[in-house]
């Protein structure tokens, strides 16, 4: 029943390799996004997809590669990893773009980058 | 973007109601205002939201200034629940976009 879902829970890896965040909401919404939490505490937003389309692309690397491949998912794919990129990362989604959505946030995965 | 200014820290005691301050003085006229909270290792979590008109629902109540400038979440009755990172976030309308501040540790005494 869990409405936005993120997997894994933590991922521990070492600098330069490839790896892959899953994201996955059954609330039937339009829109996604992805946000970092540094070790700061603040949160950032990465990514939006409306309807699989990006509508934000913050600045971020062009390591950081989001994927829709429906509706429900959005997947994060990171190449090279650098000790920088250690960060919590939450996958979010909305009903739609409109300004007065609530956001829905999945429970977060915690990458460690070694 | 509305830059926005909140305490960082606040303390209440348990069943007692609390009160979060928050000043966004450079919103803009269509910018919604926005309050999510984070509770410890778990993903932010909506609370309410609100334009002009003060706003309840079953979480909390926010109360907006006339002039928009300022806002204030209400917690009815504190629980130790409610311990959390407190977040007043303006904006939406102009860029689809939610800008995060640091928000206001909110700690619950028993």
């Amino acid at each position: 029943d869990t409405a936005v879902s993120q997997t894994p829970k933590y991922l521990v890896t070492q600098m330069g390799n490839d790896k892959s965040i899953k994201c996955e909401q059954n609330l039937g919404h339009d829109t996604m996004y992805w946000y970092k939490q540094d070790s700061k505490k603040f949160l950032k937003i990465m990514f939006s997809y409306n309807n699989k389309e990006l509508i934000i692309n913050e600045t971020v690397p062009n390591r950081f590669s989001p994927k829709s491949p429906d509706k429900a998912h959005l997947n994060l794919h990171i190449n090279s990893l650098e000790l920088g990129d250690s960060a919590v990362y939450f996958c979010a989604s909305s009903h739609t773009l409109q300004a007065d959505n609530e956001q829905f946030f999945g429970p977060g995965t915690r990458l460690t980058v070694l | 973007d509305a830059k926005t200014t909140q305490p960082n820290s606040m303390e209440s005691n348990e069943e007692e109601p609390v009160h979060l301050p928050c000043n966004h003085s450079t919103i803009s006229g269509t910018d919604y205002i926005h309050w999510y909270r984070q509770l410890p290792s778990q993903g932010p979590e909506y609370v309410i939201h609100g334009l002009t008109s003060n706003v309840n629902n079953r979480m909390a109540s926010l109360a907006i200034a006339e002039d928009r400038k300022s806002s204030t979440l209400i917690l009815h009755r504190a629980t130790l629940r409610d311990a959390a990172v407190y977040y007043c976030i303006p904006g939406g309308d102009s860029n689809y976009q939610l800008i995060w501040g640091a928000g206001t540790k909110l700690i619950i005494k028993p």
